[in-house]
């Protein structure tokens, strides 16, 4: 089953206001990263947060991660049009013999100017 | 932009064609990556590699296979395209020297086969 999981799936949001996607996961973690994708295109990292940190910032993006509670937010502040995207969390596991990252199923953001 | 290059970017073709999809970058990492995604659906992972001659099966099963001569180069290759195999093919790469495996992803392949 997918480690991460995205809420919402979609959102809407006008140009200016602040866009927030969840993402949970299952197993223990040495660390969660942040994806976005333009519509056709692969993927660009925007920021990682290790299993030690509670929360990050870089420039508009704010991250918060809850060990306990196996999850993270992405707060992106004062939305623009460019933001339009999907954005996917992945997680990078704490331990095993062939770690990989797994990706989450996405959250869709529109932006409306 | 990150130095991962895929090309087609766009490839439409007959059942039963065997193609090649080429992935190459110039950052000299060690890991590279194929993903295969579905629009607007979640990454799979179906091959990686550590480094040359070495390529693993990821989790999503697929009939392609990869190769990896050298460590700038891991093409992915479908002897006999299908219907099924419509979906978009992502490349990836990371260095494994890093600590946290950031992934850098090429543009992708659009792929149809009809």
């Amino acid at each position: 089953s997918q480690q991460g999981e995205e809420d919402p799936q979609a959102l809407s949001i006008q140009e200016g206001e602040n866009a927030t996607m969840n993402c949970s996961y299952k197993t223990s973690i040495n660390n969660l990263q942040w994806y976005r994708q333009n519509s056709g295109r692969g993927l660009v990292h925007l920021i990682l947060i290790r299993s030690n940190e509670r929360e990050k910032h870089s420039g508009r993006l704010r991250v918060t991660l809850d060990t306990s509670k196996k999850s993270s937010s992405l707060l992106i502040t004062a939305s623009r049009a460019a933001d339009t995207a999907s954005y996917f969390c992945a997680t990078f596991p704490f331990s095993g013999s062939a770690r990989q990252l797994t990706f989450g199923s996405g959250t869709q953001l529109t932006v409306l100017p | 932009e990150a130095d991962i290059y895929q090309t087609p970017r766009y490839l439409v073709i007959g059942t039963g064609k065997k193609i090649t999809l080429e992935c190459s970058q110039t950052m000299g990492h060690d890991k590279m990556y194929w993903y295969q995604q579905d629009p607007g659906m979640e990454l799979h992972l179906i091959h990686y590699s550590y480094g040359v001659n070495s390529t693993e099966k990821g989790d999503l099963s697929s009939e392609s296979t990869v190769s990896r001569i050298r460590t700038e180069h891991f093409p992915l290759t479908l002897e006999s395209a299908r219907p099924s195999h419509t979906s978009q093919y992502l490349c990836a790469s990371s260095d494994p020297r890093g600590p946290y495996n950031e992934q850098f992803f090429g543009p992708g392949t659009r792929l149809t086969v009809l």
